[in-house]
């Protein structure tokens, strides 16, 4: 199966330890997406990239968190200085830039838990 | 500023057909997309409308009014593995390549 995998898939922390999730989008996808969903709601965008470009990010993304993706491959989503409030489930999803329908495709996620 | 508005939940018995409204409020429109998401699961794309209309795939149909901003999904002859979240969602008025998602709504479906 080539869709878009994420890792880890299940994180625990303590409040104020750093964390990174890692994205790996379908191989020819250059749209790669960040989202955040927390319980009963819909997922909240929060950054994305056109292959290595980061073209937006949200205004509701505080300074603690920061992505990458360095070679328009894979990218990585870092979370500095953790707080309660940052428990949710991380969503990443890629599209090929011809899509006509703008369709994401997700990943199954990456559950984090601040203690 | 986008906003989308859909009733958080639904409830509808098998073999039924039920309707999810959706609502949006943007400068810029590029189409309304539906995801479904089961419990645990990850978002998957059901149907997408750029124009004015029906769309219909399977099951599964989506309609369109740009002029009155709204949109729903149809969902006919309801199984239990329908029961899941559904979320339109529409491109952002000044990107047309950031999706922007509703708040969702909870589909139940009875025996």
């Amino acid at each position: 199966d080539t869709g878009v995998s994420q890792d880890p898939r299940h994180k625990i922390t303590k409040r104020g330890q750093n964390v990174t999730f890692r994205c790996d989008p379908i191989s020819e996808h250059n749209r790669l997406y960040w989202y955040r969903q927390t319980l009963g709601q819909g997922p909240e965008f929060l950054t994305y990239f056109q292959n290595e470009a980061q073209l937006e990010k949200s205004r509701l993304l505080s300074d603690r968190f920061s992505a990458e993706r360095p070679k328009g491959s894979f990218s990585t989503l870092e979370i500095q200085r953790t707080e309660q409030g940052d428990s949710a489930m991380y969503l990443c999803a890629s599209s090929p830039t011809s899509g006509l329908t703008g369709e994401l495709f997700f990943g199954e996620g990456s559950r984090l838990t601040v203690l | 500023g986008q906003s989308l508005e859909q009733p958080s939940e639904v409830t509808a018995v098998e073999g039924a057909i039920v309707q999810i409204n959706c609502t949006y409020q943007t400068s810029g429109f590029y189409g309304l997309s539906w995801y479904q998401q089961h419990d645990g699961g990850a978002p998957t794309f059901l149907s997408y409308n750029a124009l004015d209309g029906l769309e219909e795939t399977g099951r599964f149909s989506s309609f369109l009014s740009r002029s009155d901003s709204y949109g729903y999904l149809l969902l006919q002859e309801l199984q239990m593995k329908d029961s899941a979240s559904y979320f339109c969602a529409v491109r952002d008025e000044g990107s047309a390549s950031k999706i922007i998602f509703g708040s969702g709504t909870r589909l139940s479906i009875r025996p």
